[in-house]
C-alpha cells in the first residue's frame, strides 16, 4: 500500500464548476500537507500548505485537512481553463524528516471553456 | 526574483554513462532537495541537503550521489545509467528544508 493515494483521473469539468481533489494517507506521522500544481513538462508550483486540521483559503482555492480520517482535499471555485494541469498532494513528517516530501500520483484536471 | 534554476534542460545519454545535473536555489535558501519524477507518477525523494550536509536520503541505489556547495548550489550525479533512470529530475529549494519547497523546471534525462 502506498503511503499517499490520489485518484489519477483524468477529471474533466466545465468552466465555472467547483472542483474537488482528494488524497488519503496511511502514515499518522504526517504533519505538513501541501498542494502543488504542475503544468505539462514543467516543475511543480506550490499552491498551498497547511499543518493543522481544518480549512485554509487562498482566493479561489481552499485546502482542507482531516487528520482523524487521514484525508485531505483541495477545492477550486469558479474553475478556469488556465486551471487545467496536474494537481499533486504532498506530505511530510515533523522533525528531520520534514524535508522529505511524499507525493501522491497526481490528478490530471481539464477545465473546458 | 530568480526562482530555482536547473541545467541542462534536456539530456540524452546511453546506458552505462555518467551524468551530472546542476541546481541553483532561490537566493537566501539554504536547503536543496532532489526528486525523480517518472511520467505519470508523483515526484520521488532522492536527497536533501541543508547547509552543505546531507539531511535525508530516499530509497535510491548508491549509483545516485549529490553534494551541496558553499554557495548552496547543488549537483546530482548518477553513475552507470540504466534505461529506468529516464525521468524528469527536479530540484527544490527552501529556507530551512521544511515547509515551502519551491521547485525548478527540471532536467529531462533520456537514457537510450
Amino acid at each position: 500500500q502506498k503511503e499517499v493515494e490520489q485518484d489519477p483521473g483524468p477529471l474533466s469539468v466545465p468552466e465555472g464548476a467547483i472542483v474537488s481533489l482528494n488524497c488519503t494517507y496511511s502514515n499518522s506521522a504526517f504533519q505538513y500537507f501541501m498542494w502543488y500544481r504542475q503544468y505539462s513538462r514543467k516543475g511543480p508550483e506550490l499552491l498551498m500548505y497547511t499543518y493543522s486540521s481544518g480549512n485554509k483559503e487562498d482566493g479561489r482555492f481552499t485546502a482542507q485537512v482531516d487528520k482523524s480520517s487521514k484525508y485531505i482535499s483541495l477545492f477550486i471555485r469558479d474553475s478556469q481553463p488556465s486551471d487545467s494541469a496536474t494537481y499533486l498532494c504532498a506530505m511530510s513528517e515533523r522533525g528531520n524528516q520534514g524535508g522529505k516530501l511524499i507525493f501522491g500520483q497526481g490528478t490530471e484536471l481539464s477545465v473546458k471553456p | 526574483d530568480a526562482g530555482v534554476t536547473q541545467s541542462p534542460t534536456h539530456l540524452i545519454k546511453t546506458r552505462g554513462q555518467h551524468v551530472t545535473l546542476r541546481c541553483s536555489p532561490i537566493s537566501g535558501h539554504k536547503s536543496v532537495s532532489w526528486y525523480q519524477q517518472v511520467l505519470g507518477q508523483g515526484p520521488q525523494f532522492i536527497f536533501q541537503y541543508y547547509e552543505k550536509e546531507e539531511r535525508g536520503r530516499g530509497n535510491f541505489p548508491d549509483r545516485f550521489s549529490a553534494r551541496q556547495f558553499p554557495n548552496y548550489s547543488s549537483e546530482l550525479n548518477v553513475n552507470a545509467l540504466l534505461l529506468g533512470d529516464s525521468a524528469l529530475y527536479l530540484c527544490a529549494s527552501s529556507l530551512d528544508g521544511r515547509l515551502g519547497q519551491f521547485f525548478g523546471p527540471g532536467t529531462r534525462l533520456t537514457v537510450l
